[in-house]
């Protein structure tokens, strides 16, 4: 089975342009996560999609936003870039097994650098 | 507000001694925990998780234990290789509705 993917890996923008950002979840998996890595802050919940419903959502302003297509792929979007933006964005795809357990594996994320 | 907390932001051991990470949680609500390792340039990748119903897991060199009373778990790994040597995550969550992460614990193995 492949992986999660995203694309693009890298991307530099100026402040004030918006971007958008894609993940293609494992085969199967219609649980979709989007995180932003920071230095110092670990893995900041941004938001969830199953079954192209946001399902949860973390505390980010409205300029961060999402959707999930019916292949389960998602995009995420910022509009209105800041400096502060500039951070590693991680896709998760999940699946809950039969015991209950949940399997959660990422993609390698995009490096978006705003300047 | 940081629900799961890591706070030793780094941590070297010598080879072939025990590696412990330690993680600690406020939401009592919290009923499933995962461990993560990093390297620079990649996604996290699983290592081991455990459900509150439990308080140890194990997989090959690494233990996980959950210690609900005290809202703690932590990572044990034996031996420690080289190659462990990156950063660790905790991560927890109540019905896989959202996992919060703490803020990793880079690990040095010391040949």
């Amino acid at each position: 089975k492949a992986g999660v993917t995203q694309t693009p890996r890298y991307l530099i923008k100026t402040r004030g342009q918006q971007v958008t950002l894609s993940c293609s979840p494992i085969s199967g998996h219609r649980s979709v996560s989007w995180y932003q890595q920071t230095p110092g802050q670990g893995l900041q919940f941004l938001f969830e999609y199953f079954s192209e419903t946001q399902r949860n959502k973390g505390n980010f302003p409205g300029r961060f936003s999402g959707r999930q297509f019916s292949n389960s792929r998602s995009e995420m979007n910022v509009s209105t870039l800041e400096l502060g933006d500039s951070a590693l964005y991680l896709c998760a795809s999940t699946v809950r097994g039969t015991d209950g357990s949940y399997e959660q594996y990422f993609g390698p994320g995009t490096r978006l650098t705003v300047t | 507000d940081q629900q799961v907390k890591q706070n030793s932001p780094s941590l070297s051991v010598q080879e072939g001694r025990i590696s412990i990470l330690n993680c600690d949680y406020t939401n009592s609500m919290f009923d499933y925990f995962l461990w993560y390792k990093k390297y620079p340039a990649e996604g996290p990748t699983f290592l081991i998780s455990i459900s509150s119903i439990k308080d140890k897991n194990e997989d090959g060199r690494f233990t996980v234990f959950l210690n609900k009373s005290a809202k703690h778990l932590s990572l044990h790994i034996v031996p420690s290789q080289p190659g462990d040597s990156a950063v660790y995550f905790c991560a927890a969550s109540a019905w896989g509705n959202q996992f919060y992460f703490g803020t990793g614990t880079s690990l040095t193995v010391i040949p």
